[in-house]
């Protein structure tokens, strides 16, 4: 079984500090992993992905994240951050032998103060 | 392009009521996914299609929910009766093919009282 664990439901942070969302899987198995963003009354928007290659993945809006194999973690970074990315994250992972089933972490909301 | 459309975007019912979602995914997608969002936690695959046949239907509760993508394009999630812990959020999305990026639509927010 995999499952998805994000460390930190609720992250707040002033506008232009660096942040890190933290998220780590437990899988035997290859996965594939990505994260999720969800504003306040829409869909997901998927920010970036790992499938396989570079361990450092950049996504939109100035994201990027880490596969770490032997810690099992694919941690989410931003440099700096602005108001705008206030929001829902989730963490997301597929096995790579189980067709596109993904399963989700419980989501960190990123609050952004000024 | 259009994006996932879904309908309607709130729904409120009394418990033993039933109600339909529907989902229209991005033209051309074959794969379309039924998700549950409960307040708080990540969204929860109910179902998955591949054209109008199920691959996954694993986690949908069939004793009240049904769901059906009977020409491969457009599908309805019902749930019949509903029971309080139905009140959640229901995200459709498409992707091309299995294994291809998922897009989400806006979701049906559903409150049972």
């Amino acid at each position: 079984a995999q499952s998805v664990t994000q460390l930190d439901s609720q992250v707040p942070v002033f506008e232009e500090a660096p942040v890190e969302l933290r998220c780590n899987y437990s899988s035997s198995v290859s996965v594939y992993l990505f994260w999720y963003v969800q504003y306040p009354n829409q869909g997901l928007q998927l920010l970036l992905k790992y499938l396989s290659g570079s361990t450092l993945v950049k996504g939109i809006n100035g994201f990027e994240a880490e596969f770490n194999k032997s810690q099992t973690s694919f941690h989410l970074r931003k440099p700096s951050v602005h108001i705008s990315d206030t929001a829902e994250y989730f963490c997301a992972v597929i096995l790579n032998n189980a067709g596109n089933m993904l399963t989700f972490g419980g989501g960190t909301r990123l609050m952004v103060k000024p | 392009e259009a994006g996932v459309a879904q309908s309607p975007r709130y729904k409120i019912i009394e418990k033993r009521q039933s109600v339909a979602f529907w989902c229209n995914p991005i033209s051309g997608h074959a794969t379309l996914y039924w998700y549950q969002q409960i307040l708080g936690q990540g969204p929860k695959l109910l179902i998955q299609f591949q054209n109008n046949g199920v691959v996954d239907d694993s986690q949908l509760p069939k004793d009240r929910f049904s769901a059906e993508r009977l020409k491969g394009v457009d599908s309805t999630l019902k749930i019949q009766p509903a029971k309080l812990e139905d009140s959640a959020v229901y995200l459709c999305a498409s992707s091309l093919l299995a294994g291809y990026e998922q897009y989400f639509g806006p979701g049906t927010r559903l409150t049972v009282t």
